[in-house]
């Protein structure tokens, strides 16, 4: 059964330092999302990406948050200078498209910033 | 902004017992009503969605209850078994066509043997 994919498992990283978390998404799905999870609290959504670009936003997703489709399959966060609130785990997510309105999340990269 | 609530926050249930997670919605542009499964150190996986097109789906010991009027979505689960004990996260999506999802804040569920 197809699967997101997400590398690395785990991240550590000082504060400052810039972060890549990688992602491929289910090879036919045309949206796709990272969320992340602070320890002990709710899923929140930070960003979607349909057609080479972002189409969705929140609050959390500033201007020291970046996403790319480098090619085909992967999709990627970039946190360029991470402070300490950035420590949580990130989920990827995909979806086909369209009235699949079904996502399907990565295991998810437990990043932290010291 | 859309807003999901959901309760209990925590629920032991003695196995062969029934689970009952409740979710309430804001905003009536909710078309998709999905419940996740999550287990430490994992990813959320989809358990089960409605539709409020119907106002009940059954999936094997999952059940999702839909009361549009109210409002609300609930999650049962019949005959719970202590691999049940996760944390079960309510969701329903945006209108935009991206669909993200807003999140419930977790049940975590203790199905005791």
């Amino acid at each position: 059964e197809p699967e997101v994919t997400q590398t690395p498992s785990h991240q550590v990283t000082q504060m400052g330092q810039e972060v890549i978390l990688r992602c491929v998404p289910i090879s036919n799905h045309l949206y796709f999302y990272w969320y992340r999870q602070i320890l002990g609290q709710k899923v929140e959504f930070l960003v979607s990406f349909y057609n080479n670009e972002i189409s969705e936003k929140s609050e959390i997703f500033d201007d020291q948050f970046s996403v790319e489709r480098p090619d085909g399959s992967n999709f990627t966060l970039k946190i360029r200078s991470t402070k300490l609130e950035d420590s949580a785990m990130y989920f990827c997510a995909s979806r086909r498209g369209g009235e699949a309105y079904e996502q399907y999340f990565g295991p998810g990269t437990r990043l932290t910033v010291t | 902004q859309q807003q999901v609530k959901q309760s209990p926050q925590s629920l032991i249930v003695q196995k062969g017992g029934i689970s009952i997670i409740n979710c309430a919605y804001e905003n009536t542009a909710f078309d998709y009503f999905p419940w996740y499964q999550q287990f430490p150190g994992k990813g959320p996986a989809l358990l089960i969605a409605i539709r409020p097109d119907v106002s009940e789906k059954k999936e094997g010991r999952f059940t999702i209850s839909f009361n549009k009027s109210a409002k609300q979505f609930s999650l049962h689960i019949m005959d719970s078994q202590p691999g049940d004990s996760a944390t079960y996260f309510c969701a329903a999506p945006a209108s935009g066509s991206a669909r993200q999802l807003t999140f419930g804040s977790g049940t975590q569920l203790t199905v005791l043997p």
